[in-house]
Order: structure tokens, then sequence, then C-alpha cells
């Protein structure tokens, strides 16, 4: 069945560092991807999406590039701030399903 | 526009007993789904409505679980009776018609079952 694969946590980066959270999927059929991520005490949040293959997502400094070639969806920030500190979760969807799949989440602490 | 609200935030409950959470969605969205993550692992799918029919249920672990949507607005998810590995946090989420319209998800119910 579809699945997710996330980087084991915690990363741990001091401010300004670049960050890169690795997420590779399995699929049967064309997924979107997308990253969700949780702040302490918060729900998820949508931060990003791409629905097919070189699509790129990005929203708050964060970049993610749908490869199909490697089944990859690795979410990228070119300098983090300590309110970055937050689990990040790479989920994909089937087309036509309402099922969301998830990785296991990446915990993300930045240090001032 | 109110968010998805979840409540309670913490239950801590003793093995054997019942525990009900409850879900209300953003109004006007007629998805809504059941979500949990256990031990820290990957949050897993664990049933979707549309309305107030349970539209995809395959997710749900075993009969202990009972989850209800009464006129398709709040939803309730009640575990009965509770076993220690029901232990986790459940998400709730809504979205609005379209399989891909995204989902808004609740801060979560974290269940401990001691």
């Amino acid at each position: 069945g579809d699945s997710v694969t996330q980087m084991e946590g915690p990363v741990t980066l001091s401010e300004e560092a670049f960050l890169t959270i690795n997420c590779t999927y399995t699929a049967t059929g064309y997924p979107s991807l997308f990253w969700y991520v949780q702040y302490p005490g918060e729900g998820l949040q949508l931060l990003l999406k791409a629905t097919k293959a070189d699509d790129k997502g990005s929203n708050k400094g964060f970049e993610a590039t749908y490869r199909k070639e490697t089944t990859s969806f690795h979410l990228e920030k070119g300098s983090v701030q300590v309110s970055d500190s937050a689990v990040y979760f790479c989920a994909l969807q089937e087309d036509s399903s309402y099922k969301l799949i998830f990785g296991s989440g990446t915990r993300l602490l930045v240090r001032p | 526009e109110a968010g998805v609200t979840q409540f309670p935030s913490h239950s801590v409950i003793e093995k054997g007993q019942t525990v009900t959470l409850r879900c209300d969605p953003i109004s006007g969205h007629d998805n809504l789904y059941w979500y949990r993550r256990v031990m820290g692992k990957e949050i897993k799918f664990l049933l979707h409505f549309v309305k107030e029919s349970k539209q995809d249920e395959s997710g749900m672990p075993n009969n202990r679980f009972l989850a209800e949507r009464t006129g398709g607005t709040y939803s309730t998810l009640k575990v009965q009776p509770a076993e220690l590995e029901d232990s986790g946090v459940y998400f709730c989420a809504s979205s609005r018609g379209l399989a891909l319209d995204i989902q808004y998800f609740g801060a979560g119910t974290r269940l401990s079952v001691l």
C-alpha cells in the first residue's frame, strides 16, 4: 500500500542555518504531496503542497519540489528561525481519495 | 471563521473505562475525518464522514471504537472499553466538498489510558 517515509528527528539547528527534511513516498497512482506543520499546542496546519510532478510548493520561506523520478518531496528552508521549531509531517493523497497518508513526523528545534 | 475544535484537549482514564471525544468541524464543511497518532509514530486515518454518513471506516482498529456524526454537524468518537494501546493523540479534520480540498485539523485530543 501507499506509504510515506521521513527522516527521523529530532533535528537541531542554529538560527539562520539551512534546513532539509527528507521525505520519500510509495504510491500506486499519481498522488498529491503535502507538508503539514504542528507548532507546540496547536493543530496541524498545511504548510505547502504540490499536485503533480515537478511542481514546487512554497510558503513562509519553505519549499519542496515534487520529484517523481526519485519519489521524493524534501522540505527545505534557507534560513531557519526559532519560531520554526515544530513537528513537520509529510503526507500524500491519492487522486480522488479523501484519505491523507502521513509520515511519522520530524521534530525541528531551532536554537538562538 | 472558527477552526476545527476538539475537546477535551487531554483525557486520562483507566483501562476498561469509556471515553468520548468530540469534534466540531468548520461550519459548512461536509467532510469530517478522524486520525490518530500513536507513540510518536505516523498519523493514521481512522474514518471519514460525508455529512452524517460514514464514507470510509477502513482505518478503525476494532469494534471498541464507535464514531457518530448525528445531523451532519459535530462528531463523537467513543472508545469502550479503553485499552492501553489506545493511548495517543486523536485528530479531527474537516474539508469542503471535493477530494483534494484542504483538510483543516484541530489541535487534537491526547488520550492517556493507564
